[in-house]
C-alpha cells in the first residue's frame, strides 16, 4: 500500500524556520511529481509547492517564494520542505501529495503535518 | 494566478436526491487542444483529500459510478446522483494547467 507519511510539524514563533519532511513507501518515488499543498485552520486547501521528478524543477505559490525550499532524497524516498521566515498566515496543516502523470493527478495524499506560527 | 469559483458553497441533500456543484475558472483549463486540467477532490471530516474524478470527467480508481463530472473549457459540473450518506464532506475543483496549481473555495455538502 502506497504511503506518504509527513512529519517535523510543530509550534515555531513568527519568524522561525522549520523543515518538513515525507517519507514515501510502496511507490517508484523518483518518477512521481510530489507537491506539498496545505489548510489553515477552517479554511480550504492551498496548493504550495512542486518538485518534478523528471527534471528537477521546483514552482511555489507566490506567497512563499523565497521563503520556503521544496527538496527530495530519491535516495531516501523522501520529499522536504525548509519553511524560512514563517509567519501566523503559514499557520496549516501541511499535506505531502504524489502527483501521477505530472498535471495535478494528486492521487496520494498523506495525513498531513500541523505547523503553528504563534508567539 | 487562475481562480476557481464554486456554487453553491454549501447544499443539503436528502439521501437518494442528486447534487450538482459548479466549477468556473476565468481561463480555459484547455491545453494544446486535447486534455483538460481540472480535477475534483473530496475531503471527508478529519481526512486528507482524496481524488474523485480527474480531468473533467474520468473517475478515479474505486470512486463510484454515481459520482461523474462534465463541462468544457470554463465551466464545469460534479453530478452525484443518489446521494448516499457517505458522501458527506467538502467538494474542491482544481485546475493545473498553469502553476500555481489553484483550488476552489470548496462546497459542503450535508445530508438532511
Amino acid at each position: 500500500e502506497v504511503q506518504l507519511l509527513e512529519s517535523g510539524g510543530g509550534l515555531v514563533q513568527p519568524g522561525g524556520s522549520l523543515r518538513l519532511s515525507c517519507a514515501a513507501s510502496q511507490f517508484t518515488f523518483s518518477s512521481h511529481d510530489m507537491n506539498w499543498v496545505r489548510q489553515g485552520p477552517g479554511k480550504g486547501l492551498e496548493w504550495v509547492a512542486r518538485f518534478n521528478g523528471d527534471t528537477g524543477l521546483r514552482d511555489y505559490v507566490d506567497s512563499v517564494k523565497g521563503r520556503f525550499t521544496v527538496s527530495r532524497d530519491n535516495s531516501q524516498n523522501t520529499l522536504y520542505l525548509q519553511m524560512n521566515s514563517l509567519t501566523v498566515e503559514d499557520t496549516a496543516v501541511y499535506y505531502c501529495v504524489r502527483d501521477t502523470g505530472g498535471w495535478g493527478r494528486f492521487d496520494q495524499w498523506g495525513q498531513g503535518t500541523l505547523v503553528t506560527v504563534s508567539a | 494566478e487562475i481562480m476557481m469559483t464554486q456554487t453553491p458553497l454549501s447544499l443539503s441533500v436528502t439521501p437518494g436526491q442528486s447534487a450538482s456543484i459548479s466549477c468556473k475558472s476565468n481561463q480555459s483549463l484547455l491545453h494544446s487542444g486535447v486534455r483538460t486540467y481540472l480535477y475534483w477532490y473530496l475531503q471527508k471530516a478529519g481526512q486528507p483529500p482524496q481524488l474523485l474524478i480527474y480531468e473533467v470527467s474520468n473517475r478515479f480508481s474505486g470512486v463510484p459510478d454515481r459520482f461523474s463530472g462534465s463541462g468544457s473549457g470554463t465551466d464545469f459540473t460534479l453530478t452525484i446522483s443518489r446521494v448516499e450518506a457517505e458522501d458527506v464532506g467538502i467538494y474542491y475543483c482544481m485546475q493545473s494547467i498553469h502553476f500555481p496549481r489553484t483550488f476552489g473555495q470548496g462546497t459542503k455538502l450535508e445530508i438532511q
